[in-house]
């Protein structure tokens, strides 16, 4: 099955500059990457997804980049605000019963 | 627009008593989804849901069982509560039939002494 590996565990950051997280998976089938953040005692919320036919996806702040030959992919959110502050979750599927997660990212923006 | 709700938020168990985690969602979605999260680790799916009258099992099923009593509930039951099962529970929903999860409830945070 999917393994999903994601560095780094934490990661502090100061308020303004760009943070990168990344993600490799095992499973060449895999073909839907979706990036969660969670904020404390909330639920995962879906912030960008990104799909094998694509090598790129940017939403305002936040892109994802994708690499399949390699299999990795990466978040980076540019220009960071303390309101980023969270934990992110890269996942990897091929179907909707085997998605796999990464074991999340703890980031802190500091003022 | 409540989105995907949970209930209870907390709860307490012994060793050996069950319970029903409830879940549901007013998006007139066809997937449902539960989920567990351990320190440390990713969510891991338990069961999913594709559409009304439909469940499957996911990566980590035993020791629950489901039930899609409608298009709106998804409920996740424990006959025997173990201390194995002390996590954090997410129900997820998404649009299409077999879509990957979109939206997330805010989690049931169980403990089993």
């Amino acid at each position: 099955g999917e393994n999903v590996e994601q560095h780094p565990s934490t990661l502090s950051v100061q308020e303004g500059d760009s943070a990168v997280i990344k993600c490799t998976y095992s499973d060449s089938a895999s073909n839907y990457f979706p990036w969660y953040k969670q904020e404390l005692g909330k639920g995962p919320q879906l912030i960008i997804d990104i799909r094998s036919n694509v090598g790129e996806k940017k939403d305002q702040r936040i892109a994802v980049t994708l690499n399949k030959t390699a299999k990795h992919f990466s978040l980076h959110i540019t220009e960071t605000q303390p309101e980023d502050s969270a934990v992110y979750f890269c996942a990897a599927s091929s179907n909707n019963n085997d998605m796999r997660f990464g074991a999340g990212t703890r980031l802190t923006v500091k003022p | 627009n409540a989105g995907v709700t949970q209930t209870p938020k907390f709860q307490v168990l012994k060793t050996g008593q069950s319970m029903t985690l409830q879940c549901a969602q007013d998006m007139n979605h066809n997937s449902m989804y539960w989920y567990r999260q351990d320190p440390g680790m990713g969510l891991r799916l338990i069961y999913y849901s594709a559409s009304e009258g439909t469940t499957d099992k996911g990566e980590v099923p035993n020791g629950y069982n489901v039930s899609r009593l409608n298009k709106r509930e998804f409920s996740l039951r424990l006959e025997s509560a173990a201390p194995s099962q002390t996590s954090v529970y997410f129900c997820a929903s998404s649009g299409g039939q077999g879509e990957q999860p979109q939206h997330f409830g805010d989690g049931t945070r169980l403990s089993i002494l």
